[in-house]
């Protein structure tokens, strides 16, 4: 009965590599997210839709396009793929403007 | 632009210690704060969410305040158990940006408990 799922866990790629990440809420949600945690544990938006509706997109490369086939799920697809891209990508949804987000337990990229 | 920063980056206590982490945050217009623990190799764990117009949320162990106008919230952990050890982020979602819900992030407190 996991709330946020992502999957892999894990993906050691190459650099030039395209890949793609998924994400699954079970929880009803309107909102999904993508955050990058860098190697000094810095968290950041990349990514955020609402009802399938992009509505931010934080100066990310256009080579990370997420897509949303439906309200609960939000996969990110990650072109060309750069040693810069190595961290931990999480997903994390939510309802309404007041309500705590939920994340998933994160993928850990390596580009080797 | 919104910005958060906790102080201290890491703290190591003795089991039992009360302990208090702090977090600022320079935009006050936010709509809450949530805070988040972090274990290695985990996700986060939603821990306590404020929404502006409260001042304090208590979970158990947990007490988070807030106090809008100067920016800034803290996480009292009371008789600490060697199982708190983890990272403590703080977390702001601003008010004015319509439509945005995304968070801003601290970069976290790296808390160890000793037995």
């Amino acid at each position: 009965d996991t709330a946020v799922s992502q999957t892999p866990k894990y993906l050691v790629t190459q650099m030039g590599n395209d890949k793609s990440i998924k994400c699954e809420q079970n929880l009803g949600h309107d909102t999904m997210y993508w955050y990058k945690q860098d190697s000094k544990k810095f968290l950041k938006i990349m990514f955020s839709y609402n009802n399938k509706e992009l509505i931010i997109n934080e100066t990310v490369p256009n080579r990370f396009s997420p897509k949303s086939p439906d309200k609960a799920h939000l996969n990110l697809h990650i072109n060309s793929l750069e040693l810069g891209d190595s961290a931990v990508y999480f997903c994390a949804s939510s309802q309404g403007r007041g309500a705590p987000q939920h994340f998933g337990d994160g993928t850990r990229l390596s580009i080797l | 632009k919104q910005e958060v920063t906790q102080i201290p980056a890491a703290l190591s206590v003795p089991e039992g210690e009360n302990l208090v982490l702090n977090c600022s945050f320079t935009d006050s217009a936010i709509y809450n704060l949530q805070w988040f623990r972090q274990d290695p190799g985990k996700g986060l764990t939603s821990l306590l969410l404020i929404q502006s117009s409260q001042r304090e949320q208590t979970s158990g162990r947990l007490n988070a305040s807030l106090d809008k106008s100067s920016g800034r919230s803290t996480l009292y952990i009371a008789a600490s158990q060697p199982g708190d050890s983890a990272t403590y982020l703080c977390a702001v979602r601003g008010y004015m940006d319509t439509g945005r819900r995304a968070l801003t992030f601290g970069s976290g407190t790296r808390l160890q408990v000793q037995p």
